[in-house]
C-alpha cells in the first residue's frame, strides 16, 4: 500500500527555520516525483515545487522560487520542505502529494504555525 | 501560469439532485504526448485531497460512479448524478500539464 507519512504540527516565531518532512513507503520512493502544495487557512490548494528523488531534480513555482528549499534523501524515502525565515504568512496546512503530472497519493498535512 | 476558474464557487444542491462544476482554463491543457492532464479532486472538511477523476473523464478505483469528468481544450466539468450527504466537500480541478502545475480556486458543496 502507497503511504506518504508526513511530520507532526509546528508551532515556530518569526524569523524562525524550519524543515518539515514526508516519507514514503509501499512503492518504489525514488523514481517518483513528489511534490508540496500549500493551503492557507480556509483558502485554496497552491502547488509549490516538485522533486525527482532519484536525481533530485527539483522544480519550483516562480511564487515560491527563492522562499523555501525541497529536498530528498532516496536512503531513507524521504522528502523535506525548508523554510530558514519564517513568517506569520507561512502559518498553513502543507502537503506532500505523489506525482509529476498527475497526483494520486497524498500525506495527511503538516500544520505550520508561525506566530510571535 | 496557466489560471484555472471553476464555477460555481458555492454550490447548495438537495440531496438525490445532480450537481455540476465547471473548469475553464486560460492555455490548453492537451500535452504533447496526446494526454490531457485535466483532474478533479474531492477534500472533505479537515481531510487531505483525494483524487476523483484522472487524465479528463478516468474515475479512480473506489469512486462512485456517480461522479463523472467530462471537457477538452479549456473547458471542463465535474458532474455529480445524484448527490448524497457523503459529498459534501470542497473540489478542485488541476491541471499537470503546464509547469507551474495549478488548481482552481474550488468549488465548496453544501446540501440545501
Amino acid at each position: 500500500e502507497v503511504q506518504l507519512v508526513q511530520s507532526g504540527t509546528e508551532v515556530k516565531k518569526p524569523g524562525e527555520s524550519l524543515k518539515i518532512s514526508c516519507k514514503g513507503s509501499g512503492y518504489s520512493f525514488a523514481t517518483y516525483w513528489i511534490g508540496w502544495v500549500r493551503q492557507m487557512p480556509g483558502k485554496g490548494l497552491e502547488w509549490m515545487g516538485i522533486i525527482y528523488p532519484d536525481d533530485s531534480d527539483t522544480r519550483y513555482s516562480p511564487s515560491f522560487r527563492g522562499q523555501v528549499t525541497i529536498s530528498a534523501d532516496k536512503s531513507t524515502s524521504t522528502t523535506y520542505l525548508q523554510w530558514t525565515n519564517l513568517k506569520a504568512s507561512d502559518t498553513a496546512i502543507y502537503y506532500c502529494a505523489r506525482g509529476l503530472s498527475t497526483v494520486d497519493h497524498w500525506g495527511q498535512g503538516t500544520l505550520v504555525s508561525v506566530s510571535s | 501560469d496557466v489560471v484555472l476558474t471553476q464555477s460555481p464557487l458555492s454550490l447548495p444542491v438537495t440531496l438525490g439532485q445532480p450537481a455540476s462544476i465547471s473548469c475553464r482554463s486560460s492555455q490548453g491543457l492537451l500535452s504533447s504526448d496526446g494526454n490531457t492532464y485535466l483532474h478533479w479532486f474531492q477534500q472533505r472538511p479537515g481531510q487531505s485531497p483525494r483524487r476523483l477523476i484522472f487524465k479528463v473523464s478516468n474515475r479512480d478505483s473506489g469512486v462512485p460512479d456517480r461522479f463523472s469528468g467530462t471537457g477538452s481544450g479549456t473547458y471542463f466539468t465535474l458532474k455529480i448524478s445524484r448527490v448524497e450527504a457523503d459529498d459534501v466537500a470542497s473540489y478542485y480541478c488541476m491541471q499537470g500539464t503546464h509547469w507551474p502545475h495549478t488548481f482552481g480556486q474550488g468549488t465548496k458543496l453544501e446540501i440545501k
